[in-house]
């Protein structure tokens, strides 16, 4: 079955240092990848997709990814947190074999920026 | 304004009562979507349409039903709802020549009592 994993209920890091966020899918062919992140009362906000070419896809806030091929992965990335960076954060899949552009979304991880 | 506008964006009801979820947007995407999203469960597609004519069940679409009244507007209603159908549900829309980015609405609240 087609799956996305996000391994972590939550993540604490103190303000100003990195963060990673972990996702791991089991999707066959080439989908696509996606970051999205939820403020409270809020809607997902679009943050960041990798659909094809250079590993590393930089997006919105800062943020960044990078797409490991052979590990399935694609770990959401900062450099330097914010305390304003604390979300709820999904990874999710969209297959492209079937060609049906569904999605199959992570459980969430929630980032908690300390400062 | 929103591109994705819900409402109500909070509602609570009774069990067993009929309520309505309504959907509209303004990007022009042609596929729609409604989701729920539980604690712990991420979110879960309930149904899709990829265009007027179009209406597909999604992974949990027992106890819903959808209605898509034009391109730009997709109704969720629960017929008799029911306390476990308590959740945040979310519409979103999607286009092919976005690269599907699937993009949501601010959601609804619903509680059922």
């Amino acid at each position: 079955a087609q799956s996305v994993a996000q391994p972590e209920d939550q993540v604490n890091v103190a303000e100003g240092n990195p963060l990673t966020v972990k996702c791991t899918y089991s999707v066959s062919g080439n989908p696509y990848l996606f970051w999205y992140v939820q403020y409270p009362n809020r809607g997902l906000q679009f943050l960041l997709k990798y659909i094809t070419g250079d590993n590393l896809v930089k997006g919105s806030y800062g943020f960044e990814a990078e797409f490991n091929k052979s590990q399935t992965s694609f770990h959401l990335k900062k450099p330097s947190a914010l305390v304003s960076d604390s979300a709820l954060y999904f990874c999710a899949v969209s297959p492209t074999t079937s060609g049906t552009y569904k999605y199959i979304f992570g459980t969430g991880t929630r980032l908690k920026v300390l400062a | 304004d929103a591109d994705v506008t819900q409402t109500p964006r909070n509602r609570i009801t009774k069990t067993g009562k009929r309520i309505m979820l309504e959907c509209s947007q303004t990007k022009g995407h042609d596929r729609m979507y409604w989701y729920r999203q539980d604690p712990g469960l991420g979110l879960r597609l309930i149904y899709y349409s990829f265009d007027v004519k179009d209406i597909n069940k999604g992974e949990i679409s027992d106890g819903y039903s959808v209605s898509r009244q034009a391109q730009a507007k997709f109704s969720l209603s629960l017929e008799s709802a029911i306390p476990n159908q308590t959740a945040l549900y979310f519409c979103a829309t999607s286009d092919k020549t976005t690269g599907n980015t699937i993009y949501f609405g601010e959601g609804s609240w619903l509680t059922v009592v």
